[in-house]
């Protein structure tokens, strides 16, 4: 079945550094990415949307410039927090969207517990 | 906008007995997919079963059932002979039809956490 790997699983950075997370869809064209973030035992909160080539659709809210998305091949996506915070410490999670697949094409990536200490 | 509502934080089950799981939503939309994804603990969002909505018959899938009510725009999920490893958050989502430049995103609810007592 579809695969989309995120890496890293767990990430601690120091405060006004920056994070990158990446997320590879191995078997599948990734058309559509969506980025998620995951308080503890809340719901997903879209960021941001990437269709590959093209920039990313933010949610409203969601500062563009701290939260970098970069979709540019069609299996590879990344998140980059900038000049992260405490506040940024959350889980992360990639959903891929594969066209082919139709209604069912949305494959999860198994998060990113990011700590900025 | 859409919104998605599940109003159990919480549910616990004994083991081999059944639970429902409720979901509403909101939406002007008259065609749209709706979704019940769960999350064990090792996060790993797994999809459990969808309905579209033009569709009058309620989804299956092995233990797992829906109830689809358009009218009451509810749409509830029923586990039965519940195992222990159902144990898990489940999320309903929905997604609308055509895009009208959504890409096509998930909307989902808070959660409710299952726990499945042996």
């Amino acid at each position: 079945g579809a695969v989309v790997s995120q890496h890293p699983s767990r990430v601690i950075c120091k405060s006004g550094t920056s994070v990158k997370i990446e997320c590879r869809s191995l078997d599948f064209q990734a058309t559509t990415m969506f980025w998620y973030r995951q308080f503890p035992k809340q719901s997903l909160m879209l960021m941001a949307t990437s269709n590959e080539g093209s920039k990313a659709t933010y949610e409203q809210g969601v500062e563009k410039d701290k939260f970098l998305i970069n979709h540019a091949s069609l299996t590879l996506s990344t998140l980059t927090v900038t000049s992260a915070h405490p506040e940024d410490s959350s889980f992360y999670i990639c959903s891929a969207r594969d066209w082919d697949r139709g209604i069912n094409g949305y494959t999860f990536g198994s998060g990113t517990r990011l700590t900025v200490v | 906008a859409q919104t998605v509502t599940q109003s159990q934080p919480e549910m616990s089950v004994q083991e081999a007995e059944t639970v429902t799981l409720s979901c509403t939503y909101d939406t002007s939309e008259s065609d749209y997919y709706l979704f019940w994804y769960k999350q064990p603990p090792s996060r790993q969002m797994i999809l459990v079963i969808r309905q579209e909505a033009y569709k009058q018959q309620n989804a299956t899938e092995n233990r797992f059932s829906v109830n689809f009510q358009k009218a009451a725009k509810s749409f509830s999920l029923k586990i039965s002979d519940s195992q222990l490893g159902d144990a898990a958050m489940y999320f309903c989502a929905y997604r609308r039809s055509n895009s009208g430049g959504s890409n096509y995103k998930l909307t989902f609810g808070k959660g409710t956490l299952l726990t499945v007592n042996p």
